[in-house]
């Protein structure tokens, strides 16, 4: 059993461009978390995916970010004209979406991304 | 909305010995779900544990344990017996949940962490 993946591992862009982060999650996992982590901050949650459905998004997800989950697998994150305030590291989350006790959240190892 | 706090930029420990992480949190929801997640130097986050509002015993987890007071609103880690490999960045999170004892959804709201450094 994989666990949650992310591409690329690290991105360096220049300010302006776009760039587009890709998340796999666990395989069955229905739901599906991005958040967002500053160096020596917490993580802080920017939207997330039950299948296919956007639930919610953060405040902090500005209209140069955009997230998608096509077909309730994998999830694409794109940020538009990069500013050096989006450098920082890119989370992905999944979670089965179980009944019970907790329905936990497997973190993906993340993308980092610098931009100049 | 919720809020975490965690007060303690860093705590240092001696191998074999328990330490405790403090962690306080705000919500105006009666239904909630209290989270402790390890982040080592390479970046991943790792569940610990979990605690319910409504649980009534505070969870455990192998070498780890939760002590949870509802009334002080707070969700304290406890790390018994250190070991070298306990040396990472701790976050206490939160979660709201479905009904009483119900199951946790949604999103994870992080403290600041807490880095841990464990000495031989």
């Amino acid at each position: 059993d994989t666990g949650v993946s992310q591409d690329p591992r690290h991105k360096i862009t220049k300010r302006g461009q776009n760039v587009t982060f890709r998340c796999d999650p666990i395989s069955e996992h229905n739901r599906l978390y991005w958040y967002r982590q500053t160096l020596g901050q917490g993580p802080e949650f920017l939207t997330y995916f039950q299948n296919e459905a956007q639930l919610e998004k953060s405040r902090l997800l500005s209209d140069r970010f955009s997230a998608e989950r096509p077909k309730g697998s994998f999830s694409t994150l794109e940020i538009q004209r990069t500013e050096q305030g989006d450098s920082a590291m890119y989370l992905c989350a999944s979670s089965p979406g179980r009944s019970g006790r907790t329905d936990e959240q497997y973190f993906g190892p993340g993308t980092r991304l610098t931009v100049t | 909305a919720q809020k975490i706090t965690q007060t303690q930029p860093g705590m240092f420990v001696q191998e074999k010995e328990a330490v405790t992480l403090d962690c306080t949190y705000d919500t105006s929801d009666p239904s909630y779900g209290l989270f402790w997640y390890k982040q080592p130097s390479s970046g991943e986050m790792i569940f610990l544990i979990y605690q319910g509002s409504y649980d009534q015993q505070n969870a455990t987890e192998g070498r780890y344990s939760l002590n949870f007071q509802k009334a002080r609103k707070s969700a304290n880690l406890v790390i018994s017996a250190s070991q070298l490999g306990d040396s990472a960045m701790y976050f206490c999170a939160m979660s709201l949940v479905l009904g009483a004892g119900g199951t946790s959804y949604g999103k994870l709201t992080f403290g600041q962490g807490t880095i841990l450094t464990v000495h031989p």
